[in-house]
């Protein structure tokens, strides 16, 4: 089975940097993703993890220790349109299970 | 990516009806997956649907109440059947881009009054 931690809400305020922890356990990995998601919308991708590190992607950066079961994701100089729910998700690999399953989500609101 | 088509984007039902969803993807694709996300949940995954074969529902999750097609690589439906005003909830349909991660169509919006 998995569990997959993430903080339920956070607040930042616009051209900041914020930080938003995920913390999992799988019987199998094969990656880590992070989505947004505006409220009323569905998700779109934002980045992906396999080997540990960092990878940039514009503002967006996400890390990964696959030893800890750790990733973040980093928001730098936020604006209010990133004001959405951001999901961890995790993708097994074991031979009968291939899917990707969601944490809950972290609520970020970018304050001016 | 993928481009997924998805209906209808929403719709009210009254309760002990059925609500068909449908999922047309632009290539074709191997898996498709159904999730629920209820009203400030997060993603809960119903089944994953292979052409040619039977749906794999998660845990929680049945046939009879979910039942899914998949007729070819290309298109999917999942039934809501018999409503509930607990089956009110967001449902989406995704896909398994070519990069690993998922597509997501638009979402259907069910309301069950």
């Amino acid at each position: 089975g998995q569990n997959i931690d993430q903080p339920t809400e956070m607040t930042a305020t616009e051209g900041a940097i914020v930080q938003i922890n995920c913390t999992y356990q799988t019987s199998g990995f094969n990656g880590l993703f992070w989505y947004q998601q505006h409220a009323g919308e569905a998700p779109t991708f934002l980045s992906y993890n396999v080997l540990d590190g960092l990878e940039e992607k514009g503002r967006f950066s996400s890390f990964l220790s696959r030893s800890k079961g750790y990733s973040y994701l980093l928001l730098k100089e936020l604006q209010m349109k990133d004001s959405a729910s951001y999901l961890c998700a995790v993708r097994d690999l074991t031979p009968d299970n291939n899917d990707m399953r969601f944490g809950a989500g972290t609520r970020l609101t970018v304050k001016p | 990516s993928a481009v997924i088509s998805q209906k209808p984007s929403r719709d009210i039902c009254q309760r002990g009806t059925s609500l068909t969803i449908q999922c047309q993807v632009d290539s074709q694709v191997t898996m498709m997956f159904w999730y629920r996300q209820q009203p400030g949940q997060s993603l809960t995954l119903i089944a994953t649907a292979n052409q040619g074969s039977e749906a794999t529902y998660e845990s929680g999750f049945v046939i009879d109440k979910f039942p899914i097609s998949r007729p070819n690589l290309t298109f999917s439906t999942l039934t809501v059947s018999n409503m509930s005003p607990e089956d009110s909830s967001i449902y989406l349909c995704s896909v398994d881009d070519r990069e690993g991660s998922y597509t997501f169509g638009s979402g259907t919006r069910l309301t069950v009054v």
